[in-house]
Parts: structure tokens; C-alpha cells; sequence
């Protein structure tokens, strides 16, 4: 079975200031998509990007980009920039057929 | 209106209740899902529906009792409830099931409290 690890349950960053949200998974599978989430405070959650696991080209949305390692099975999350608005629950995620979700970090963005 | 709305958003019951929690997507897609998200934890995938038609029952007890009568409503009829079954619990919908890249579209989520 395909499992999602977030090793990092809470993380905080000045606004304006760059962070990274770790990922990793496990799956024997080739193909696969992975993707991050976005879960604002009592909002509903929302997706943040999207990346194919046979492109090796890192995928970017404006302030966030990611660090695709397929050997490694690492997949994080940069946010640039960060805004107050940024302040949520991130979830990586793994699907081949049905997504499968890690643990969730909380990041807090500081005024 | 928002794509996927769950009812109700906040539910309390006792361990010998009988509830239900009801989700609709008005987005026009073929897959419904129940996820479970508990602090800490990874969501849990519950119950998948592809075309009304159950794919997918990720070893959820029986007092969990799912219902698709349409690609547009997905209940979850809950029954003997447990404390450790509190949680808030996430209704999504996408296109098609078991399409590996298809995006999941979220509820504001179900907060289920058991006394």
C-alpha cells in the first residue's frame, strides 16, 4: 500500500519569507501524480499544485514550486514570498488510482 | 454556491443515536468520496462511488453506512457510534473515479462529535 509521510507536523515563517514543506512516499508504482493541498483554517480544502511523476520538470504555481526527486520519493513543497493568507493545514498527496493523504503540517505565517 | 456542501456542519450525538450526514456536489462529476480526518492522522479514505456504484470500502466498520442514490448526493448514515469515531469527516467529488490525476474538490467537512 502506497503511504505518505509529512515529518513535520508544525512549521512557522516570517511574512514574506521563503519556507519548505517536506514530503515523502512510498509505492513500487511508475505512474503516479502527487500534489499538495491547502486546508485554510474551518475552509474547505483546496489544491495547490500538481505534479506528474513522468515529467521531470519541477511544477510551479506563481509562489509555490515544488522539488520533485523521483529516485528519493520526495516531494516538497517551496512557498516564496509567504503571505498571511498562507497561514493553513498543507497536505501532500499520492494517487494512482484513489489519493491517498499524509498527516498534514500547520504552517503559521507571521506578521 | 459552493462546489461540494456538506450538512450538517457540526453534529453531536450519543453512542445510541442514529444520524446521517448528507453531501452534494453541483459540479457535474461521476465520483463521490468519504474521507475521515482525525488530528494528527493522515485523512482516511472511507467509501468511493464511481457512477453511483460503490468501489471502494477501505475496511470502515459496519456502523458506517454509506449511500449514493445519484452521481450528486453521497450520505454517510451513522449508526453505534464509538468516542474515537469523533472526527471531522470530509466529503469530496471528482470527475471520474480511479483516474490518477484527477483533482479532488472538498467540502467545508462534517465536525462529528460521539458522547
Amino acid at each position: 500500500a502506497q503511504t505518505v509521510t509529512q515529518s513535520q507536523p508544525e512549521m512557522s515563517v516570517q511574512e514574506a519569507e521563503t519556507v519548505t514543506l517536506s514530503c515523502t512516499y512510498d509505492t513500487s508504482e511508475n505512474n503516479y501524480y502527487l500534489f499538495w493541498y491547502k486546508q485554510p483554517p474551518s475552509r474547505q480544502m483546496i489544491l495547490v499544485i500538481r505534479q506528474e511523476a513522468y515529467k521531470q520538470q519541477n511544477a510551479t504555481e506563481n509562489r509555490f514550486s515544488v522539488n520533485f526527486q523521483k529516485a528519493a520519493k520526495s516531494f516538497s513543497l517551496k512557498i516564496s514570498d509567504s503571505q498571511l493568507g498562507d497561514t493553513a493545514m498543507y497536505f501532500c498527496a499520492f494517487s494512482n488510482n484513489d489519493m491517498r493523504f499524509g498527516a498534514g503540517t500547520r504552517l503559521t505565517v507571521k506578521p | 454556491e459552493t462546489g461540494v456542501t456538506q450538512t450538517p456542519r457540526h453534529l453531536v450525538m450519543g453512542m445510541t443515536n442514529k444520524k446521517s450526514l448528507k453531501c452534494e456536489q453541483h459540479l457535474g462529476h461521476n465520483a463521490m468520496y468519504w474521507y475521515k480526518q482525525s488530528a494528527k492522522k493522515p485523512l482516511e479514505l472511507m467509501f468511493v462511488y464511481n457512477f453511483k456504484e460503490q468501489t471502494e470500502n477501505n475496511s470502515v466498520p459496519s456502523r458506517f453506512s454509506p449511500e449514493c442514490p445519484n452521481s450528486s448526493h453521497l450520505f454517510l448514515h451513522l449508526h453505534t457510534l464509538q468516542p474515537e469515531d469523533s472526527a471531522l469527516y470530509l466529503c469530496a467529488s471528482s470527475q471520474v473515479g480511479g483516474k490518477i490525476s484527477g483533482e479532488l474538490f472538498f467540502g467545508e467537512g462534517s465536525r462529528l462529535t460521539v458522547l
